[in-house]
């Protein structure tokens, strides 16, 4: 049964700490994507990786990190210099990024809420 | 500035009638379009894509049509479904298939009445 998880689902963290939530997907998908969404607003994308160990910058990086050292995991941290966390977070995936037109994969989520 | 555009947050249809989604975009360098649907608390589910060399893509119940010129895309869904309430997004790629991430509109909400 193939597909992305992400965990934990829900997850609440003081102000100032860091925390790291997960995805792993066993799709052999070689892209992974992180995007935030906030109430009323679309997704915005904040990570990508092509490769194993590569990735770039999406539209909103400050404040977030990530790692690909294996094909199927690719974990976001959210940092304390983030300012404004609380949000629902999103992992996809895609076959592969550089040929053709491949839509994205998404996992069930992770509600982030800073306390 | 944004460039994929979803005006109608929502839209009210009745059962057994077309939905008909829009979307519009300002980036010509977009060439990949996608229409997700979406629950509360959940991940975005694909439904249809269309690329731009194309006008028209139809899956089962749901038709993508694209009016490069006039840089719009539109959702129709035939007929219309209780199942079929969500917020529904479109997003687009410029990179020829996705690879660099997706950029999203603020979505559509439709709401289905018996």
């Amino acid at each position: 049964d193939g597909g992305i998880t992400q965990s934990p689902k829900y997850l609440f963290r003081k102000e100032g700490q860091n925390v790291t939530l997960s995805c792993e997907q066993n799709l052999n998908h070689d892209a992974m994507y992180w995007y935030r969404q906030d109430p009323g607003q679309g997704l915005r994308l904040i990570y990508y990786s092509q490769i194993v160990n590569d990735f770039q910058k999406g539209d909103i990086a400050e404040g977030y990190s990530v790692s690909r050292e294996k094909k199927e995991s690719f974990p976001l941290t959210v940092t304390s210099a983030q300012k404004n966390p609380t949000a629902f977070y999103l992992c996809a995936s895609s076959i592969d990024a550089t040929s053709g037109y491949n839509e994205q994969f998404f996992g069930p989520g992770t509600r982030l809420t800073v306390l | 500035d944004q460039q994929v555009k979803q005006n109608s947050p929502s839209l009210s249809v009745q059962e057994g009638r077309i939905s008909i989604l829009n979307c519009d975009y300002t980036n010509s360098m977009f060439d990949y379009f996608l229409w997700y649907k979406k629950y509360p608390a959940e991940g975005p589910t694909f439904l249809i894509s269309i690329s731009s060399i194309k006008d028209k893509n139809e899956d089962g119940r749901f038709t993508v049509f694209l009016n490069k010129s006039a840089k719009h895309l539109s959702l129709h869904i035939v007929p219309s479904q209780p199942g079929d309430s969500a917020v529904y997004f479109c997003a687009a790629s410029g990179s020829g298939g996705g690879a660099d991430g997706l950029t999203f509109g603020k979505g559509t909400h439709l709401i289905i009445q018996p």
